[in-house]
C-alpha cells in the first residue's frame, strides 16, 4: 500500500492564480481530511469528507473548496491564491473517526 | 472550541534520559488522542493512539497516558536517543471531524 499520497510536493502560485492539491489514499477508508499548518503552528483542519458525495467545513474553510466523487480521491482547490494561504497542506485518511489517522508527507504551497 | 497545548514547546536533554511531554485540552468529549511524531520538512507519523476507554497505550520506549476527566495526556520517551529528535505533536478527537492539534514539542537529544 502506499498509503496517502499528495501532489504536487511544492508549488509556487502567483496571487489571484488558481491550483489544486491532489490527495489519493489507497487504503479504502471512508474518512478523509484537508489539514493547513503554519510555522510554528499545529495544524488546522480546512474540510473533511465521510464518503464519496459527502463534504464539510472545517475550522479555516475560507478561500478553499472541495470535492469527493470517489472513495479514493479528496482533492482541495483554491480559487484566487492570497498570501495568507502560504503553508504547508497535508491531507489525512482513516477508516473510522475513532482510528488512526495516516498523514500524507505534505504539500508545501507558497503564494507571492 | 477544542484548546490543546502542549508543554514545554522546546527542550534539549542529553542522550539517555528520560522524557515527559505534556499535553492538555480542554473538551473531554473526545473519542480518542494521538501522539504525532513530525520531522522537519516532513509528514506525520502517528506514535500512539489511545482510546478515550483507555489509560494508557505503549509501544517500545514510548508510552502514553490519558485522563480524559482532567484532560490530560503525557508521552513518556525511555532512554531517549539522538534519532529521537523530532516535533511531538498531540491530537485529541477522534470524531468524524478530525483532530485538534497542539504546537508541539521541539525535542532535540544531544548525543
Amino acid at each position: 500500500n502506499a498509503g496517502v499520497t499528495q501532489t504536487p510536493k511544492f508549488r509556487i502560485l502567483k496571487i489571484g492564480q488558481s491550483m489544486t492539491l491532489q490527495c489519493t489514499q489507497d487504503m479504502n477508508h471512508n474518512y478523509m481530511y484537508w489539514y493547513r499548518q503554519d510555522p510554528g503552528m499545529g495544524l488546522k483542519l480546512i474540510y473533511y469528507s465521510v464518503g464519496a458525495g459527502i463534504t464539510d467545513k472545517g475550522e479555516v474553510p475560507n478561500g478553499y473548496n472541495v470535492s469527493r466523487s470517489t472513495t479514493e480521491d479528496f482533492p482541495l482547490r483554491l480559487e484566487l491564491a492570497a498570501p495568507s494561504q502560504t503553508s504547508v497542506y497535508f491531507c489525512a485518511s482513516t477508516g473510522g473517526g475513532p482510528d488512526t489517522q495516516y498523514f500524507g508527507p505534505g504539500t508545501r504551497l507558497t503564494v507571492l | 472550541k477544542q484548546e490543546v497545548t502542549q508543554i514545554p514547546a522546546a527542550l534539549s536533554v542529553p542522550e539517555g534520559e528520560n522524557l515527559v511531554l505534556n499535553c492538555s485540552f480542554t473538551d473531554s468529549a473526545i473519542y480518542n488522542l494521538q501522539w504525532f511524531r513530525q520531522d522537519p520538512g516532513k509528514g506525520l507519523t502517528s506514535l500512539l493512539l489511545i482510546q478515550s476507554s483507555q489509560r494508557e497505550q505503549t509501544s517500545g520506549r514510548l508510552n502514553a497516558s490519558l485522563d480524559k476527566s482532567s484532560g490530560r495526556s503525557t508521552l513518556y520517551i525511555a532512554a531517549s536517543q539522538p534519532g529521537d529528535s523530532a516535533t511531538y505533536l498531540c491530537a485529541p478527537g477522534g470524531g468524524a471531524d478530525g483532530l485538534t492539534f497542539g504546537k508541539g514539542t521541539h525535542l532535540i537529544i544531544q548525543p
